[in-house]
């Protein structure tokens, strides 16, 4: 099962671009990259998918290395709403695409 | 759309009683439900998958006497948790996946705090 490896905090400028990274080196061919954020004592917000190429959609864009080993989630203008743990998530396909959260990062966007 | 509700929010139960959590999908027929436990400061931890019409699969280490789980609709998944002691005090949350979807479609519900004294 590919695992993935997130620091544990960061912090951000509001405004200013928040760029996550995730080290996931041991994901296999078929495997995409989740990325889910939860809010304080709330369920987590899908944000973005993929598998070999950068995929952008209107909150976040996903930029993975070619080798896949690794991606970076990129808030382009944090806000103060955008606060949160953010998860990188591999699915495990040949599992019934279960969700296996790891640590995931702190991120404090602050004023 | 795909909105998933879980009842209830919050919980307050003495050391020994059952508690019954609902996970539903609201616009949508989910065959596949999950449930997570989440401790304070922790990540989610999934529980079980749960498969409308037939027994969950419990993840190891997850006491499947301890934790009961229905499916028994599209809509409706419940949790309940036997015999609770303050230890399964945690956050208690919820996912679904709708029925012909991708396997890697799912959302998730607000979750449900559970205190048990």
């Amino acid at each position: 099962d590919a695992k993935t490896t997130q620091p544990p905090s960061m912090d951000c400028a509001e405004g200013r671009a928040a760029n996550l990274p995730c080290n996931h080196s041991t994901i296999s061919g078929n495997e995409y990259v989740y990325w889910y954020r939860q809010i304080h004592s709330q369920g987590p917000q899908y944000i973005i998918h993929g598998l070999k190429n950068n995929e952008t959609n209107e909150m976040a864009s996903l930029i993975i290395t070619e080798d896949r080993k690794s991606s970076t989630l990129i808030l382009p203008h944090a806000t103060l709403r955008d606060t949160a743990v953010y998860y990188c998530i591999v699915l495990i396909y040949n599992q019934g695409g279960k969700l296996i959260f790891g640590q995931g990062t702190e991120l404090s966007v602050k004023p | 759309g795909a909105v998933v509700s879980q009842h209830p929010s919050w919980v307050i139960c003495k050391s020994g009683t059952s508690v019954k959590i609902e996970c539903r999908s609201l616009d949508f027929q989910a065959t596949t439900m999950f449930w997570y436990r989440q401790f304070p400061k922790q990540s989610l931890m999934l529980m079980a998958t749960s498969n409308e019409g037939s027994k969950a699969t419990y993840e190891q280490g997850v006491e499947k006497d301890k934790f009961l789980i229905n499916h028994a609709s599209l809509t409706l998944s419940t949790l309940t948790v036997t015999s609770a002691h303050p230890e399964d005090s945690s956050f208690y949350i919820c996912s679904a996946r709708p029925s012909g979807a991708g396997i890697d479609e799912q959302f998730f519900g607000p979750g449900t705090r559970l205190t048990v004294l």
